[in-house]
C-alpha cells in the first residue's frame, strides 16, 4: 500500500535561518507531489506542485523553493526564513495522471521566532 | 474567479443530532468536489468526493454530501453526530478541468457537544 512520510513533525527556527522539509512517498511510481501551507486560522494555500523529477511549478512567489531530486522525494526549502513563514506545512500526493484525490502527510508545524 | 466558500467558521451541534457543514463553490466546467477532515496537528484525511453520478455521495465515518448544481453547493451532512466528529472540515474544488490545482475553503470547525 502507498504511504507518505513527512518530517520533522515540529520545527522551531530563528528568523534568517535556512529550512529543509522532506516528504517521501512509498508504494507508487511517478506520483504528483504537492506542498501546501496552512496558516493559523486560514485555509490551505498551494505552494508548489510537481508532476515529475525536476519539474516544479510555483504557485505563490515567496522566499520558499521546492525540489524533487528523486521520483518519490519532495523537498521544501528556504535560504532565510521570515516570521511570516510560520505555519503548518502539508505534503500531499496524487497518482500519476490523476488530478484528484489527495493523500496528505501528517504535516510539519513550523514556528519562526 | 474560481472560489470555494465555507460560510461558517464554527458549527456547534449536540451529540446525536444531525449536522450540516456548508460549502458553496464557483468554478468553470464540471466541478470535482471534496471534503476533508483535519484533527489537531494532523494532516487532512479524505472523507468523500463528487466527480460525477448521483448527487448524494456517501463517504467515510457515516458522512455524506449532496451536490446541488443549481445552488452550486456541496454541503456535508451526517444524520447523528458523535463527539469524536469534532474536528476541522475543509471543502475543496478543482480549479479548472485537467488542472492539478485545487482550491480549499478556509475550513469549518465542528464542535459536537456531549
Amino acid at each position: 500500500s502507498q504511504t507518505i512520510h513527512q518530517w520533522p513533525a515540529t520545527l522551531v527556527q530563528p528568523v534568517g535561518s535556512p529550512l529543509s522539509l522532506e516528504c517521501t512517498v512509498e508504494g507508487t511510481s511517478n506520483p504528483n507531489l504537492y506542498w501546501y501551507r496552512q496558516a493559523a486560522g486560514r485555509g490551505l494555500q498551494l505552494l508548489f506542485y510537481s508532476v515529475g523529477i525536476g519539474q516544479i511549478s510555483s504557485e505563490v512567489p515567496q522566499n520558499l523553493s521546492a525540489s524533487r531530486p528523486q521520483d518519490r522525494q519532495f523537498i521544501l526549502s528556504s535560504k532565510k526564513l521570515l516570521l511570516s513563514d510560520s505555519g503548518f506545512y502539508l505534503c500531499a500526493w496524487t497518482p500519476w495522471g490523476q488530478t484528484y484525490g489527495y493523500t496528505f502527510g501528517s504535516g510539519t508545524r513550523l514556528t519562526v521566532v | 474567479a474560481q472560489s470555494v466558500a465555507q460560510p461558517e467558521d464554527q458549527v456547534n451541534v449536540a451529540e446525536g443530532n444531525p449536522l450540516t457543514v456548508k460549502c458553496t463553490y464557483s468554478v468553470s466546467g464540471n466541478p470535482y468536489l471534496f471534503w476533508y477532515v483535519q484533527y489537531p496537528n494532523r494532516g487532512l484525511q479524505f472523507l468523500l468526493k463528487y466527480i460525477t453520478g448521483d448527487n448524494l455521495v456517501k463517504g467515510s465515518y457515516g458522512f455524506e454530501a449532496e451536490f446541488n448544481k443549481s445552488q452550486t453547493s456541496f454541503h456535508l451532512k451526517k444524520p447523528s453526530a458523535l463527539v469524536s466528529d469534532s474536528a476541522l472540515y475543509f471543502c475543496a474544488v478543482r480549479e479548472s478541468p485537467g488542472t492539478y490545482k485545487y482550491i480549499f475553503g478556509t475550513g469549518t470547525r465542528l464542535k459536537v457537544l456531549a
